[in-house]
């Protein structure tokens, strides 16, 4: 079966760090995608990984372990435009399989 | 703005009406995939075409159907509408079908999205 695993919702301070992690169980792996979606809009590209290890771009970072089904995505330096859904979503074989989505607040 | 369009924005119908959706890739991609997001299921793949024909099937109801056409854009067509099939509609391009098992990628660029309500 196929199942990927967020949390619900995160709080974080603008300034702050805040890790969002994504678990899943595939059948076939083939990439792990992480997109930002605000409310209404649609999913915008963040991150792909498709080897272990951590991608850095700018103030995100996405860490994969393949072993494991284990994925986070990490933003830094927190600002309130962050404020989003963020969505994991994994490429098994041709399809595109995403997670409920993490809705992250940013507080002043 | 993805490059991708969608029309319409907005739809408002009634159950048991049949609506069709429209999607334009960006320039020079060929593969179209279509998604539904609903406030308790998250994002859910409908279907995929490349380059005119059907290339992979999610959980899509024997009561919607799509195609792509020749000129690549593609349509959405939803039938016997239910009160459960309100939700937004996302249609994404890229520029092939992403291959499976390479390191090579192909990041799927979302259109605005149609909000369907059915009442």
């Amino acid at each position: 079966g196929q199942n990927i695993d967020q949390p619900t919702e995160m709080t974080a301070t603008e300034g702050a760090i805040v890790q969002i992690n994504c678990t899943y169980q595939t059948s076939g792996f083939n990439g792990l995608f992480w997109y930002q979606q605000h409310a209404g809009e649609a999913p915008t590209f963040l991150s792909y990984n498709v080897l272990d290890g951590l991608e850095e771009k700018g103030r995100f970072s996405s860490f994969l372990s393949r072993s494991k089904g284990y994925s986070y995505l990490l933003l830094k330096e927190l600002q309130m435009k962050d404020s989003a859904s963020y969505l994991c979503a994994v490429r098994a074989t041709d399809k595109l399989i995403f997670g409920t989505g993490t809705r992250l607040q940013v507080f002043p | 703005d993805s490059g991708v369009t969608q029309t319409p924005k907005h739809l408002i119908t009634a159950t048991g009406q049949r609506v069709t959706l429209r999607c334009s890739p960006r320039s020079g991609d060929l593969s179209v995939y279509w998604y539904q997001q609903s406030l308790d299921q998250g994002l859910q793949f409908l279907i995929q075409y490349y380059n005119g024909e059907e290339r992979a099937k999610g959980n899509i109801l024997e009561r919607f159907s799509a195609q792509q056409f020749p000129d690549l854009h593609s349509e959405l067509n939803l039938s016997s509408l239910e009160l459960g099939d309100s939700a937004l509609y996302f249609c994404a391009s890229s520029v092939s079908p992403g291959l499976a098992g390479g390191l090579s990628y192909n990041e799927q660029f979302f259109g605005p999205g149609t909000r369907l309500t059915v009442l």
